[in-house]
C-alpha cells in the first residue's frame, strides 16, 4: 500500500500568511495526486487535482505542485475562510489513501 | 444540483451488521464511479471502498476487505455498502462520494455521511 505522510500536522497562520503543506507517498504516484479541504462539522471540498489542476470555483491563491513521491499545496494569502483541515490523497493505485491531515488554524 | 444522501447508520453491537445506502440525483449515476470514505470521530479521512461505474472494478482497504461489500444498483441511483462483523473501530461517519471519472479516485462531490458507532 502506498502511505502519504503530510507536514506538518497543525500549522498557526495569519491573515494574508503564504501557507504551505506538504505531502510525500512512499513511492512515486506520478500526478496522481489530489487535495481537499474539510471545515468541521462538514464534508470534505476537492481543491486541486492531478498534482496542480485547480477545481472549478477554487479560489486562485490555492496552487498544487510537484510530481512522484512530493507535492505542494500552498496559500498565497490567507483567508479567514482558509482555516480548515487538509488532506492529500493518491488516485494512483488501490487502496486510495489519504494524508493524516493538516489543521490550519489562526495565529 | 448533486445530491448524495446516506442513510442507514445507527448504533450497532460488535460482530453485528449494517447495510448503509446512498441516494443521488442531479447527475447521470451510471456514468460515474463511487466510493465510501470514512472518518473515526476527531481522526482524518480513510478511504472505504469503490466501484466502477459498471461494477467491473471493485476496490477494498485492507481494514475492511473481506467484510465489507460495496455495490451499486444504477437503475435506482443507489450505492450501497454491506458491512458484516462490525468491529469498534469501524466507528465513524461514513461519506458516500462522487468519482469524477468512470474509473479512479477522485473525489468531486461528497454527502454529509451517516454515522455508524459500533459498541456493546
Amino acid at each position: 500500500d502506498i502511505q502519504m505522510t503530510q507536514s506538518p500536522s497543525s500549522l498557526s497562520a495569519s491573515v494574508g500568511d503564504r501557507v504551505t503543506i506538504t505531502c510525500r507517498a512512499s513511492q512515486s504516484i506520478n500526478r496522481y495526486l489530489n487535495w481537499y479541504q474539510q471545515k468541521p462539522g462538514k464534508a470534505p471540498k476537492l481543491l486541486i487535482y492531478a498534482a496542480s489542476s485547480l477545481e472549478s470555483g477554487v479560489p486562485s491563491r490555492f496552487s498544487g505542485s510537484g510530481s512522484g513521491t512530493d507535492f505542494t499545496l500552498t496559500i498565497s494569502s490567507l483567508q479567514p475562510e482558509d482555516f480548515a483541515s487538509y488532506y492529500c490523497q493518491q488516485s494512483y493505485s488501490i487502496p486510495r489513501t489519504f494524508g493524516q491531515g493538516t489543521k490550519v488554524e489562526i495565529k | 444540483e448533486v445530491q448524495l444522501v446516506e442513510s442507514g447508520g445507527g448504533l450497532v453491537q460488535p460482530g453485528r451488521s449494517l447495510r448503509l445506502s446512498c441516494v443521488v440525483s442531479g447527475f447521470t449515476f451510471d456514468d460515474y464511479a463511487m466510493h465510501w470514505v470514512r472518518q473515526a470521530p476527531g481522526k482524518g479521512l480513510e478511504w472505504v471502498s469503490g466501484i466502477s461505474w459498471n461494477s467491473g472494478s471493485i476496490g477494498y482497504a485492507d481494514s475492511v476487505k473481506g467484510r465489507f461489500t460495496i455495490s451499486r444498483d444504477n437503475a435506482k441511483k443507489s450505492l450501497y455498502l454491506q458491512m458484516n462483523s462490525l468491529r469498534a473501530e469501524d466507528t465513524a461517519l461514513y461519506y458516500c462520494a462522487k468519482d469524477r471519472n468512470r474509473e479512479g479516485a477522485l473525489f468531486d462531490y461528497w454527502g454529509q455521511g451517516t454515522l455508524v458507532t459500533v459498541s456493546s
